[in-house]
């Protein structure tokens, strides 16, 4: 089983506030990823990062932004957040090298009042 | 643009019986992976396809890649109540995921 770890597992805030959702890898994976993904629906890549200082945007629209100053932490802010951006979050993270086997966290579920 | 294709989106049997789900790519792939995601759950990866043509088999789950590798399969046989969840896709290509849809699977008693 990988070591990936998302906190909050729940959230539930107002509409305007910031937040930043947590997603720590212990496995030295070089990539990781960020995925929105609504209850039984498919999964929307949002951002990823193929290593340190680097970022890039997903398939989906996604009005969050995401850092990687450290390998084992790629945070996801939402600057304000909206009832729009009620979902489940999952973090992923992938060797890089090889296989490319996506390790998922257990995913934070947000609901913006 | 790259799209991975899957289908059936539900799919709903009696435990016993057979399940297929089936995924295809608009373009080569350089892998497939499959993933099951338990309900309330997170995605877990369940198995990786290379070669063109490849099967490979766990127990009751059977996954074939087309000998094109633009399409893959996913076959259970003689589903069990443990098997609920929903099945999920990922072609690889050019260092990229595209997963597919998923199929959501029930087995009623």
């Amino acid at each position: 089983e990988a070591d990936i770890y998302q906190t909050p597992r729940y959230l539930v805030i107002g509409t305007g506030k910031k937040i930043t959702l947590e997603c720590s890898q212990t496995m030295g994976h070089d990539k990781m990823y960020w995925y929105q993904q609504d209850p039984g629906m498919e999964l929307h890549l949002i951002h990823y990062s193929y290593g340190v200082n680097s970022t890039e945007k997903g398939d989906l629209s996604s009005e969050s932004t995401v850092s990687r100053i450290r390998t084992e932490h790629f945070p996801l802010t939402l600057e304000s957040a909206r009832p729009s951006h009620t979902s489940q979050y999952l973090c992923a993270s992938s060797p890089g090298r090889g296989g490319d086997t996506q390790y998922f966290g257990p995913g934070t579920r947000l609901t913006v009042l | 643009g790259q799209q991975v294709m899957q289908i059936p989106q539900y799919q709903h049997v009696q435990e016993g019986e057979d399940f297929t789900t089936y995924c295809n790519s608009s373009t080569t792939l350089s892998n497939i992976q499959w993933y099951k995601q338990r309900p309330g759950g997170h995605p877990v990866f369940l198995i990786q396809l290379v070669k063109s043509g490849e099967v490979k088999k766990q127990k009751r789950l059977t996954f074939q890649f087309g000998e094109a590798k633009k399409n893959s399969s996913l076959h259970i046989t003689a589903t069990q109540t443990t098997d609920v969840g929903t099945y999920f896709c990922a072609g690889h290509n050019f260092n990229k995921f595209y997963f597919g849809s998923g199929t959501k699977l029930n087995v009623k008693p």
